[in-house]
């Protein structure tokens, strides 16, 4: 698709369960983010990589959140032992380049994560 | 750090009219970009406007133009001649290369256009 793909778009689960949420970013797109966007808040910075790596983890809340992004294009968001508190939603941007003054992050439309 | 503060929570204004939503920032950074994206209830952002710090010249696009006071870490959106369609949360976003191209917003501002 010509867009930021993001999958699923709702999950539920349950308290204490292990999630994975997909992001398929734009072809070619060297720059990938992960926010998280909690009722009634403007999203909060995750992670960010650049091609394989991840160049900036400062914003995941504790270790039991991770993200990989194997290949430079899709990435994957992992939350272990869910937690209430997990519920919101999670978007995921991507950008063909950093830093430059045509920058633009395209984001995907999020996968809405309730933890019962 | 960065702050982005957005005060109206939320903003009607009826169709066809202005409208100006505020934000203002703050940074000790000197090369940075400013932004206002749009949330429909589709969650998808999209992008609206953006401005680069070291431009003057205020950013227009098409009906969306930003007035930008940087002494004052000033960045307001005004929307002319509203329509039903720009009915959406607004958010306010600041992005410094220094800071791992990561992206500061706003609380947002919801903004419903009154038919």
């Amino acid at each position: 698709g010509a867009g930021v793909s993001q999958t699923p778009s709702n999950k539920v689960t349950e308290k204490g369960k292990y999630v994975e949420l997909r992001c398929d970013p734009i072809s070619g797109h060297t720059a990938l983010y992960w926010y998280r966007q909690s009722l009634g808040q403007g999203p909060e910075f995750l992670i960010y990589f650049q091609g394989t790596g991840a160049a900036d983890d400062s914003g995941l809340p504790n270790d039991r959140f991770f993200a990989v992004r194997p290949e430079g294009s899709v990435s994957t968001l992992k939350i272990q032992r869910t937690e209430r508190g997990d519920s919101a939603v999670y978007l995921c941007a991507s950008s063909p380049s950093s830093g430059k003054a045509d920058t633009e992050a395209f984001f995907g439309q999020g996968t809405r994560l309730t933890v019962v | 750090a960065q702050t982005v503060t957005q005060s109206q929570p939320e903003m009607s204004v009826q169709e066809a009219e202005t409208v100006t939503l505020s934000c203002t920032y703050d940074t000790s950074e000197s090369n940075y970009y400013l932004f206002w994206y749009k949330q429909p209830p589709s969650r998808q952002m999209i992008l609206v406007i953006r401005q680069e710090a070291y431009k003057q010249q205020n950013a227009t696009e098409n009906r969306f133009s930003v007035n930008f006071q940087k002494a004052a870490k000033s960045f307001s959106l005004k929307i002319s001649d509203s329509q039903l369609g720009d009915t959406a949360m607004y958010f306010c976003a600041f992005m410094t290369p220094n800071t791992g191209n990561q992206f500061y917003f706003g609380t947002g501002t919801s903004l419903t256009v009154i038919p």
